[in-house]
């Protein structure tokens, strides 16, 4: 079964400044996607980034990038210029690719909890 | 962005009693959406999944006759927790997978609801 990992509780960054969050994850498949959400104290799940493990290229959005390691099975995420409203709990997931008639599960980390300061 | 519909917000009920929550998909039709289960400072646990037509499929461990789902149209599924005790107080969260976008296989969320039992 696959498993999700996300070694950092909590984690705190200076404004302006960079910050990574770590996720490692378990699989014997070849082909899944790999996200990170984020979840602002609203409690609302926003989609940050998002990554197909059969390319080769690091996602980006903006101040957000990833580093995909496949051989690893390590999926960590970068923020970079970090602002006070990046304050929040980011969750790394994974998603294998169903069947035709399956579903589209996620399985989820515990959670890193990061907090930008002023 | 795809924009998904939680209601109510917030729900006090007595004990005993049964709380309806509403998800809807806004933008698009969502053959599948899922119901999550969040604790403070933890993680989403999958409850179920709720394809459109169909029973739900639930997660070992889930009371599907404590947790009624239906999903009678393609833009709206349905949580019922029926006669709630106070440890079913939490914060619900609901996800749409949309069916024209199925190659991005992204889950967008509800803005959850947080039931408080008493």
């Amino acid at each position: 079964a696959q498993t999700v990992t996300q070694s950092q509780p909590e984690m705190s960054v200076q404004e302006a400044e960079t910050v990574t969050l770590s996720c490692t994850y378990d699989t014997s498949e070849s082909n899944y996607y790999l996200f990170w959400y984020k979840q602002p104290p609203s409690r609302q799940m926003i989609l940050v980034i998002r990554q197909e493990a059969y390319k080769q290229q690091n996602a980006t959005e903006n101040r957000f990038s990833v580093n995909f390691q496949k051989a690893a099975k390590s999926f960590s995420l970068k923020i970079s210029d970090s602002q006070l409203g990046d304050t929040a709990m980011y969750f790394c997931a994974f998603m294998k690719p169903p069947p035709i008639s399956g579903t589209y599960k996620y399985i989820f980390g515990t959670g890193t909890r990061l907090k930008v300061l002023a | 962005g795809a924009v998904v519909s939680q209601h109510p917000s917030w729900v006090i009920c007595k004990s005993g009693t049964s709380v309806k929550i509403e998800c809807r998909s806004l933008d698009f039709q969502a053959t599948t959406m899922f119901w999550y289960r969040q604790f403070p400072k933890q993680s989403l646990m999958l409850m179920a999944t709720s394809n459109e037509g169909s029973k739900a499929t639930y997660e070992q461990g889930v009371e599907k006759d404590k947790f009624l789902i239906n999903h009678a149209s393609l833009t709206l599924s349905t949580l019922t927790v029926t006669s709630a005790h106070p440890e079913d107080s939490s914060f619900y969260i609901c996800s749409v997978v949309a069916g024209n976008i199925l190659a991005k296989n992204i889950q967008y969320f509800g803005a959850g609801t947080r039931l408080s039992v008493l």
